[in-house]
């Protein structure tokens, strides 16, 4: 299957900075998502982005569908505490299953 | 999320044991999926289903048999499993508009098996 990577896998910030984590493939993708999975929960959809360049906002969160169609970039600003949980990537080829990241665990300090 | 339940939450089972995943998505959806979320790993698609026709097995062992009598439920039959299929299995649901749609999946909680 396709693999995607997404870096970083694991991040500690202070609460209030900005937080920025990517997805990156070898292969053109035609969709891009990107979820977030509290402990004990399944992952919520966040941000869905499909066209190249696309730029998305979600309160503090922004996601940009790359370029190239091989990466995708999500962006939280003045991160608090409930931001702690694992962001996923999702990613879509043309006529295909979506696949997924590997994950980046966030946690916020206070 | 409440719009896709699963049940029961939490399962531990022996390796002969039969049991069963239940799933039910109040979405109005028409494609369900069962995945595998192992620890440091990618979720694992195993099964999808479009207007209640399996479309994708993604070579999943025959211990695992999946079931969807209608658009809102889908089953997953567990016999005989491996210490290995201990994992989180996590249903989602979207709105098809073809074989792989690109509309976003929505999860449920998850099941965490545990095989003894």
């Amino acid at each position: 299957g396709q693999q995607l990577n997404q870096s970083p896998q694991s991040m500690f910030i202070q609460e209030g900075e900005d937080v920025s984590m990517n997805c990156t493939s070898s292969s053109i993708f035609n969709t891009w998502l990107w979820y977030k999975q509290d402990p004990g929960e399944g992952p919520v959809l966040l941000i869905a982005l499909y066209k190249a360049g696309e730029l998305t906002s979600n309160g503090r969160l922004t996601a940009q569908f790359g370029i190239t169609r091989k990466d995708s970039f999500l962006n939280i600003s003045a991160s608090i505490p409930s931001d702690v949980g694992i962001y996923f990537c999702a990613g879509q080829l043309a006529g295909n299953q979506f696949y997924f990241g590997t994950g980046t665990s966030l946690t916020v300090i206070p | 999320e409440t719009g896709v339940t699963q049940t029961p939450r939490h399962l531990v089972m022996g390796m002969t044991n039969k049991k069963s995943l239940k799933c039910e998505q109040h979405l109005g959806h028409n494609a369900m999926y069962w995945y595998k979320q192992s620890a440091k790993k990618p979720l694992e698609l195993m099964f999808v289903y479009s207007l209640e026709e399996r479309v994708e097995n993604n070579s999943v062992p025959s211990r695992f048999s999946p079931e969807c009598p209608n658009s809102s439920h889908l089953f997953l039959h567990l016999h005989t499993l491996q210490p290995e299929d201990s994992a989180l299995y996590l249903c989602a649901s979207s709105q098809d508009t073809g074989r792989y749609s690109n509309q976003p999946q929505h999860f449920g909680d998850g099941t965490r098996l545990s095989i003894l």
